[in-house]
């Protein structure tokens, strides 16, 4: 078993729409989790920590759940610009980034 | 303001070559990580290293060998190169002594082994 499964997606959306990721993890000592952004042949750049009480950063929405280990990321209000992979992650000892394979997002016209 | 830096951009090798990657971290930063992303994979953990040590290690078999400078610069050097190792490699900073535990990735390189 993946120590971070998503679903690969492509999530095929249309401008406007509002879409969700979800993410489980397998090491419940985990301690800090996040979402990154990955553009195609770029490096991941960190889009938001995710925080056991949720949290928001415009149309970005994060939340964990401990119980039963489970990561989402809800986008709001899609973006042609949102079109990238995202990718799930939890660290690991030493603030090893562990990663999921990654949901690829493209948001259409 | 320097962001991570890694060189080169891109490399060719032929199988069981040699090949030395660099990495310069963000100004301040004293971890260096390294980790291979294969194409439609996430980024795999290969090894970090603190205090010019190498601090923790993933499921990389010793080929893969590394060192970091006291500059905190790093080098991530991988032997008797196979197919397999064809990937983007990444290197990520972040500061332990400040309690930064942010890690900022540089722009990789693309390692194609023919």
């Amino acid at each position: 078993r993946k120590e971070v499964e998503q679903d690969p997606g492509p999530f095929n959306v249309p401008e406007g729409a509002t879409v969700a990721f979800n993410c489980t993890y397998s090491n419940s000592a985990s301690q800090s989790f996040f979402w990154y952004r990955q553009d195609c042949r770029k490096e991941p750049k960190l889009l938001m920590s995710v925080y056991s009480s949720g949290n928001e950063d415009g149309r970005f929405t994060a939340q964990l759940n401990r119980a039963s280990q489970y990561i989402s990321l809800l986008i709001r209000d899609s973006k042609l610009s949102d079109s990238a992979t995202y990718l799930c992650v939890v660290t690991g000892g030493y603030n090893k980034l562990i990663f999921g394979a990654g949901t690829r997002l493209a948001v259409h016209p | 303001d320097a962001g991570v830096t890694q060189s080169p951009t891109h490399l060719i090798k032929t199988r069981g070559q040699q090949v030395t990657l660099r990495c310069s971290p963000k100004s301040g930063h004293d971890t260096v990580s390294w980790y291979q992303q294969a194409l439609g994979q996430g980024p795999q953990f290969i090894f970090q290293y603190y205090e010019e040590e190498e601090r923790q290690r993933g499921n990389f078999p010793d080929r893969f060998s590394g060192h970091q400078f006291p500059n905190y610069s790093s080098e991530l050097n991988v032997n008797a190169l196979l197919l397999g190792d064809s990937a983007l490699y990444l290197c990520a900073s972040s500061s332990f002594l400040a309690g930064e535990y942010e890690q900022y990735f540089g722009p990789g390189t693309r390692l194609t082994v023919t």
